[in-house]
């Protein structure tokens, strides 16, 4: 079976430039969620999708915007890119919808690097 | 303060070591509790949930403190390959139910 597939694996954009990055899920998982890892710091939850909804948001600026499609793959979009925003972007898929004690983890991709110059 | 407290070593131990890791959280409304491993340059990938009881699996044990939010993990019998970094996550069970990770605590095995 597939894992989740993201792509491209790496990037190279300009700052003021926009990106979009793509994430496959898990045959059979519905919810994506995203998140950034910067060098050094763990990953920072950016996004969370299920069933094409937004069910959440972390402290990132509106330059940063996503969508989940009805196959249940995700885009997420970054706007001006900024230095600062170089990084691993994370794509996670799990089962959810949320239950009550869910003690499953999530699945992480290997992620796309971006390097903005 | 961060809301995932972790000591970013790094850890340097000799193969067959005993190492233990400590993690602390400040949100009392989390609610699951993982441990992931992240080798460099590469995804996250879960290594074990964490359950009040304790749980254990193969060398590795955790434990979790609720009243003192705070969250172990312990690797027996150290092999070069549990090289990495070793994330500890907590999650609340409502809401957005997102992922907060600790900045991770690496550990080199040395032989």
């Amino acid at each position: 079976d597939a894992g989740v597939t993201q792509s491209p694996t790496h990037l190279i954009k300009t700052r003021g430039q926009q990106v979009t990055l793509r994430c496959s899920p898990i045959s059979g998982h519905k919810s994506v969620s995203w998140y950034q890892q910067v060098l050094g710091q763990g990953p920072q939850f950016i996004f969370q999708y299920y069933e094409k909804e937004e069910r959440g948001r972390g402290n990132f600026p509106d330059r940063f915007s996503a969508r989940q499609f009805p196959n249940y793959s995700s885009e997420l979009n970054v706007n001006a890119l900024l230095l600062g925003d170089s990084a691993l972007y994370l794509c996670a898929s799990s089962l959810s919808p949320p239950r009550d004690r869910d003690i499953y983890g999530y699945t992480f991709g290997s992620g796309t690097r971006l390097t903005v110059v | 303060r961060k809301e995932v407290e972790q000591d970013p070593g790094p850890f340097n131990v000799p193969e067959g070591a005993t190492v233990a890791f400590n993690c602390t959280y400040s949100n009392s409304a989390s609610q699951s509790f993982f441990w992931y491993r992240q080798d460099c340059r590469k995804e996250p990938k879960l290594l074990m949930s964490v359950y009040s009881s304790g749980n254990e699996d193969g060398r590795f044990t955790a434990q979790l403190n609720r009243a003192s939010q705070y969250i172990s993990l312990l690797i027996r019998d150290s092999k070069l390959s549990d090289s990495a970094t070793y994330l500890c996550v907590v999650r609340e069970d409502t809401g957005r139910r997102a992922l907060t990770f600790g900045s991770g605590t690496r550990l080199q095995v040395q032989p």
